[in-house]
């Protein structure tokens, strides 16, 4: 069983700071990793496929990194607003392209006006 | 981007009754469909991966008979809870991924299931 571990479980922050999270993985059969945002009573929304080691992706105020060595993925949130208030999941592909995801358990972000 | 409705968004049932959830992806083909299950404060687990025209293959430990999964076309699968039971309660959820070699898999919003 493939373990996915994001951290921290929650996170307040004011508008305007920046702020980021973890999320750590077991770097063998390794293929991707996708990091989602999900509001409540919506659907999450895919942010970013990464796939390459030292890759970096960015949209918008929103980017990340992956290190598939080590095994852990960084999201960054730039300049924090309330809108941006939402779980954000990161989830392992691993083996193939027609692999499936292991989801962790999401980093619970609330930036206060 | 691509869109996936899941209907209904929320159901109460009784205790012994089925329950059928749709999922349907709407501007794109979807040739392999997932439904995952997430309990409180736990993170979405896959219950079973399902392509067109073929029977779904089940993670282990969910119980097939009791989980139906039909994929008949490109753009619809459904879930029936058969026989539900309170345990049964949790969010329901479905992804659906496109062509060959595509990696996104876009969600649809979910459901609530609430079994009396």
């Amino acid at each position: 069983i493939l373990n996915v571990e994001q951290s921290p479980q929650s996170l307040h922050v004011q508008e305007g700071d920046s702020t980021n999270f973890t999320c750590s993985f077991p770097s063998s059969n390794f293929y991707a990793l996708h990091w989602y945002r999900w509001e409540t009573a919506k659907s999450p929304e895919a942010l970013f496929v990464m796939t390459l080691n030292g890759d970096e992706k960015k949209k918008g105020r929103i980017s990340a990194t992956l290190n598939t060595k080590e095994g852990y993925s960084y999201l960054y949130i730039k300049g924090s607003q309330p809108e941006d208030s939402a779980t954000y999941l990161c989830a392992l592909l691993s083996g193939t392209s027609y692999g499936k995801l292991t989801f962790g358990q999401g980093t619970i972000l609330t930036v206060h006006p | 981007g691509a869109v996936v409705s899941q209907h209904p968004s929320w159901v109460i049932c009784k205790s012994g009754t089925s329950v059928k959830i749709e999922c349907r992806s709407l501007d794109f083909q979807a040739t392999t469909m997932f439904w995952y299950r997430q309990f409180p404060k736990q993170s979405l687990m896959l219950m079973a991966t399902s392509n067109e025209g073929s029977k779904a293959t089940y993670e282990q430990g969910v119980e097939k008979d009791k989980f139906l999964i039909n994929h008949a076309s490109l753009t619809l699968s459904t879930l029936t809870v058969t026989s539900a039971h309170p345990e049964d309660s949790s969010f329901y959820i479905c992804s659906a991924r496109g062509g060959q070699g595509a990696m996104e898999q876009y969600f649809g919003p979910g459901t609530r299931l609430t079994v009396t």
